[in-house]
Formats: C-alpha cells, sequence, structure tokens
C-alpha cells in the first residue's frame, strides 16, 4: 500500500531562512505526489504535483519540490521564508490502484520567526 | 465560481443526536470526496463518490453515511453523533480523470458533547 511519511510535526525557521519539509513515500511504482497548504481555518490548496513529467516541481508563492526517486522523497523548499508562509503544509500521495484518491501524510507545521 | 462550498460552517451537537452536513461544486467535477481532520493525524478519507451514482467508504466509515444526491452534490450524515465525531470535515472534489488534485471547501467545525 502506498504511503507518505512527513519528518517533523512542526518547523520553525526565521523570516528570510530557507524552509525544507520533508516528505517520504513508500509505492512500488513511480506515485503522483503532491503538496498542499492549509492556512488557518481554511480549506486544503494545492501547492504543487509532481506527474512524472519533471522532477524538479515549481508551485504557488515560491516553492518547489525535487523528486528523487533513489530516495523515495518529494522535499518542499522556498529560498526565503516569509511570513506569510505559516501554515500547515501536506505531503500526498496518489495510489495507482485508485487514480481518483488521495492518501494524506499527517502534516507539517511550518512557523516564521520574525 | 465559488468552488466548493459547505454548509454549515460551525455545529455543536449532543451525542446520539443526528445532522447532514451538505457540500456542492459547481465545477462539473466527476469525483467528491468526504474527510475528517484530527490534530496529527492529516486528512482521513470517510466516503468518496468517484462519479454520479457511485459511493464508496474510505478509510474511516464507520458511523457516517453519505448521498450523492447529483453530480454537484454530496451530503455526510451522522445518524447517532459520538463524542470520537469532534473533528473537522472538509468536502473536496476533482475532476475524476487520472491522479487530478483535489479542490477543498473550507471545513465544518463539528462538536458532539
Amino acid at each position: 500500500a502506498q504511503s507518505v511519511t512527513q519528518l517533523g510535526s512542526h518547523v520553525s525557521v526565521s523570516e528570510g531562512a530557507l524552509v525544507l519539509l520533508r516528505c517520504n513515500y513508500s509505492s512500488s511504482v513511480p506515485p503522483y505526489l503532491f503538496w498542499y497548504v492549509q492556512y488557518p481555518n481554511q480549506g486544503l490548496q494545492l501547492l504543487l504535483k509532481y506527474t512524472s513529467a519533471a522532477t524538479l516541481v515549481k508551485g504557488i508563492n515560491g516553492f518547489e519540490a525535487e523528486f528523487k526517486k533513489s530516495e523515495t522523497s518529494f522535499h518542499l523548499t522556498k529560498p526565503s521564508a516569509h511570513m506569510s508562509d505559516a501554515a500547515e503544509y501536506f505531503c500526498a500521495v496518489s495510489p495507482y490502484s485508485s487514480a481518483s484518491k488521495i492518501i494524506f501524510g499527517s502534516g507539517t507545521r511550518l512557523s516564521i520567526r520574525p | 465560481n465559488a468552488g466548493v462550498t459547505q454548509t454549515p460552517k460551525f455545529q455543536v451537537l449532543k451525542t446520539g443526536q443526528s445532522m447532514t452536513l451538505q457540500c456542492a461544486q459547481d465545477m462539473n467535477h466527476n469525483s467528491m470526496y468526504w474527510y475528517r481532520q484530527d490534530p496529527g493525524m492529516g486528512l482521513r478519507l470517510i466516503y468518496y463518490s468517484a462519479s454520479e451514482g457511485t459511493t464508496d467508504k474510505g478509510e474511516v466509515p464507520n458511523g457516517y453515511n453519505v448521498s450523492r444526491l447529483n453530480k454537484r452534490e454530496f451530503s455526510l450524515r451522522l445518524e447517532s453523533a459520538a463524542p470520537s465525531q469532534t473533528s473537522v470535515y472538509f468536502c473536496a472534489s476533482s475532476p475524476g480523470t487520472s491522479y487530478n488534485e483535489q479542490f477543498f471547501g473550507p471545513g465544518t467545525r463539528l462538536t458532539v458533547l
């Protein structure tokens, strides 16, 4: 069964610092992978999606993620954190056996220090 | 385009009461989903409807029922609410073709006393 593991339930960085949120997946076949963001008291919105077209995926708000098959990872990065990036971030995988479903990780809460 | 809308936004129930959470989408999507979100557990799929006229159980279906009323609307019913069902509930929709992202509503915060 496919799954995702997000390392670190809470990450805190200073404004202007690098943001790195870690996600590892388990899958016997190349998966489709997603990063979603949830701002306080809102629903989730898509940041970016990997569909095997390119290993480096660029998303909204300056975020990007790199698919590394050898490491089974799909870490999310942003070169310079902004206060508005404070939110919860979810990594997710679409199971090969059921293309219309998505399995979510447990989430990482990102805090930004002034 | 309103996207995915959910009603109500907040609800407090007593144990044993019933209620229906409503969800509608105006994007002509085929697939719709109900999730619950609990601290530290991410989102867990309750039920989904891959297309109009079909519904399937997700990871945590016990205590819930769903109805895909038409292509736009997908409701979630709690027949006899329990404190363990205190959660934030999200409805989502997707086009339904391979590996499409899902679009989420704003959520319903439910407390069962």
